[in-house]
């Protein structure tokens, strides 16, 4: 049973524009979330969070907004790079370690 | 460059093969984790050790056998696997496994069981 779901597996979007990456989840206990990108051949890196106190977290070209009454956040690249692309997981926790990921979206920036 | 090592990165070996997978973090970090990627699915939790104690094990077969020798180090010790445990293996570590810890991850090892 998956918590956490990514519906979109791609993305493309031009250089230079937004980049907008939705997630979904089901567990109303989770209360912190994650974003991850991920490179082929490399493992995941941790790019933001939010815990759910909060609605918005920046952090340079990338903010994650969090609807808690959705269950939903999305994280915004602004504007995108051609190094953006890459997979990115979304993940989300229950006041503990435990993360429940999503099954990723692929973006891919065009010149 | 990762905090987190994982070796080897490639893995390939017969159903009646033992072999480890290591992970070594260099980030002073005290919990460790193993996860499993299959093709098309998210990354699942196998283990957990904090501070060198087992806190997790999420039902994995008693086929994989991880080790966590120090806070540094931790192993996957594999024997007479099966084709489906073919994944990606990820290593990550946290500062311990509290709330808020983002998890940072190694490169992987990709396993293929023939």
């Amino acid at each position: 049973d998956q918590q956490v779901k990514q519906n979109s597996p791609s993305l493309s979007v031009q250089e230079g524009r937004i980049s907008i990456l939705n997630c979904d989840y089901t567990n109303s206990m989770f209360d912190y979330f994650l974003w991850y990108k991920k490179y082929p051949a490399e493992g995941p890196t941790f790019l933001i969070s939010i815990s759910s106190i909060k609605d918005k977290n920046e952090d340079g070209r990338f903010t994650v907004f969090l609807n808690k009454s959705a269950k939903h956040l999305s994280l915004h690249i602004v504007p995108s790079q051609p190094g953006d692309s890459a997979v990115y997981f979304c993940a989300a926790s229950a006041n503990d370690y435990k993360l429940s990921f999503g099954a990723g979206t692929t973006v891919t920036v065009r010149a | 460059e990762t905090g987190v090592t994982q070796t080897p990165r490639h893995l390939v070996m017969g159903m009646t093969n033992k072999k480890s997978l290591k992970c070594e973090q260099h980030l002073g970090h005290n919990a460790m984790y193993w996860y499993k990627q299959s093709a098309k699915k998210p990354l699942e939790l196998m283990f957990v050790y904090n501070f060198k104690e087992q806190t997790e094990n999420n039902s994995v077969p008693s086929r994989f056998s991880p080790e966590c020798p120090n806070s540094s180090h931790l192993f996957l010790h594999l024997h007479t696997l099966q084709p489906e445990d073919s994944a990606l293996y990820l290593c990550a570590s946290s500062q311990d496994s509290g709330y808020g810890q983002p998890q940072h991850f190694g490169d992987g090892t990709r396993l293929s069981i023939l």
